[in-house]
């Protein structure tokens, strides 16, 4: 079965420093995807980046960036220059075969990042 | 453009009763899935809903039910009631064929069982 961890429930960054918010994950599949998803305190789950297993470069999306090491089976997720808005729940997924080849997604525990003035 | 709507947004029952919970998908997506986010965990699956019918089911009792309607909106009902049932339910809608990568979520409805 595939697993999704991230071992950092807490995270304290200063405003407009990089913060790196640590996933790794377990699964015997060759073609997977890696997602990151921000829950701000309203509850819905925005989505912020993907990353497949067969993408040669790391996927960037404005100030969100995804250090994909294969290897290591890790999938971190970069924020540079924190913002007072970046406040929130992270959470990294990965999506898991349904029996109809649909998908669904599995979570991590999330992270919780605070963002200092 | 609304996105997904979840009613109500907070819900507090009793242990062996029955909750109804709703979601209209955003405009344009057929495909709607729920998600239960306990306290301090991601969200688990809980099943999917395509052409007003389940699909596809996770790791949830049938006390879990649910319903889609002819309009994509849906929803979930959950019998007998218990304490762990207390959560946060998502609704996650978007086009059958861009699945998971098409998804849109909506704010939740926090139901607490006392």
């Amino acid at each position: 079965a595939q697993k999704i961890t991230q071992t950092q429930p807490g995270m304290f960054v200063q405003e407009k420093e990089a913060v790196t918010l640590d996933c790794t994950y377990d699964t015997s599949d060759q073609s997977y995807g890696l997602f990151w998803y921000k829950q701000p305190s309203s509850g819905e789950m925005i989505f912020l980046i993907y990353q497949g297993s067969y993408d040669e470069q790391n996927a960037t999306e404005g100030r969100y960036s995804l250090n994909f090491q294969k290897a290591r089976k890790s999938a971190n997720l970069v924020i540079s220059a924190s913002q007072l808005g970046d406040s929130a729940m992270y959470f990294c997924a990965m999506r898991e075969a349904l029996m109809d080849s649909s998908y669904k997604l599995i979570f991590g525990s999330g992270t919780r990042l605070l963002v200092r003035p | 453009d609304a996105g997904v709507t979840q009613s109500p947004t907070h819900l507090i029952k009793t242990r062996g009763q029955q909750v109804t919970l709703r979601c209209s998908p955003k405009s344009g997506h057929d495909t709607v899935s729920w998600y239960q986010q306990a306290l301090g965990q991601g969200p688990q699956f809980i099943f999917q809903y395509y052409e007003e019918e389940e699909r596809q089911r996770g790791n949830f009792p049938d006390r879990f039910s649910g319903h889609q309607f002819p309009n994509y909106s849906s929803e979930l009902n959950v019998n007998a009631l218990l304490l762990g049932d207390s959560a946060l339910y998502l609704c996650a809608s978007t086009p059958f064929r861009e699945g998971v990568y098409g998804y849109t979520f909506g704010s939740g409805t926090r139901l607490t069982v006392v």
